[in-house]
């Protein structure tokens, strides 16, 4: 069971730069988000689709753009990284009705330097 | 103010003990409630949800209470390999789509 499939593992990049963090999931979910995670600061949300081509923004959404491609594909692209954006980086999805679990990707551990 | 606020520990006890957490919300409106557990360095998983009435589920009990706003999860028996950070976890605005919001955890370490 695959569940929710987060690429790449890990990444360096340098200030500048460009990326996309790819997010799938196997579930038939409605609801998708990206979350990044510091230390100290918990889970804070950046983006999160509520269904299929729905985008709004989170908590945390400057420096960051995403696109739900289908209803399994939610990606999250930096456009210029900033040694700010390092971060650890989680998809999660959910079929989006109130009191059911959201089940995460396994993180993106990103580094910009 | 956070929406979502919790101690951040570190809680060390020992192996049996009962420890409790607590966690207070700021949306009145907020309608679903959940722990997760989180193990170092691996994606946060589902401990248990929270319901109205309190629940119960083997060593875990999680209580709610809406006029003060705040959810509370008990351990009893504590093992070693409870030794985790607990989120809390409250859906934010419930008007479009179901939207979690995190507080920043609690470290909890079980010693023998």
């Amino acid at each position: 069971n695959a569940g929710v499939t987060q690429t790449p593992k890990f990444q360096v990049l340098k200030t500048g730069q460009s990326m996309t963090l790819q997010c799938a999931q196997d579930m038939n979910h409605n609801s998708m988000y990206w979350y990044r995670q510091d230390p100290g600061m918990g889970l804070r949300l950046i983006y999160y689709s509520a269904s299929e081509g729905t985008t709004d923004k989170g908590e945390v959404p400057n420096g960051y753009n995403v696109s739900r491609l289908n209803k399994r594909e939610f990606s999250l692209r930096l456009e210029s990284a900033a040694p700010s954006q390092t971060s650890v980086y989680f998809c999660a999805s959910s079929d989006g009705r109130p009191n059911t679990e959201a089940f995460f990707g396994q993180g993106t551990r990103l580094t910009v330097v | 103010r956070k929406e979502v606020e919790q101690d951040p520990g570190p809680f060390n006890v020992p192996e049996g003990a009962t420890v409790a957490f607590n966690c207070t919300y700021s949306n009145s409106a907020s309608q679903s409630f959940f722990w997760y557990r989180q193990d170092c360095r691996k994606e946060p998983k589902l401990l248990m949800s929270v319901y109205s009435s309190g629940n119960e589920d083997g060593r875990f009990t999680a209580q709610l209470n809406r006029a003060s706003q705040y959810i509370s999860l008990l351990i009893r028996d504590s093992k070693l390999s409870d030794s985790a950070t607990y989120l809390c976890v409250v859906n934010g605005r419930v008007e479009y789509g179901n939207k979690l919001v995190f507080g920043a955890g609690t470290i909890l370490r079980v010693k023998s």
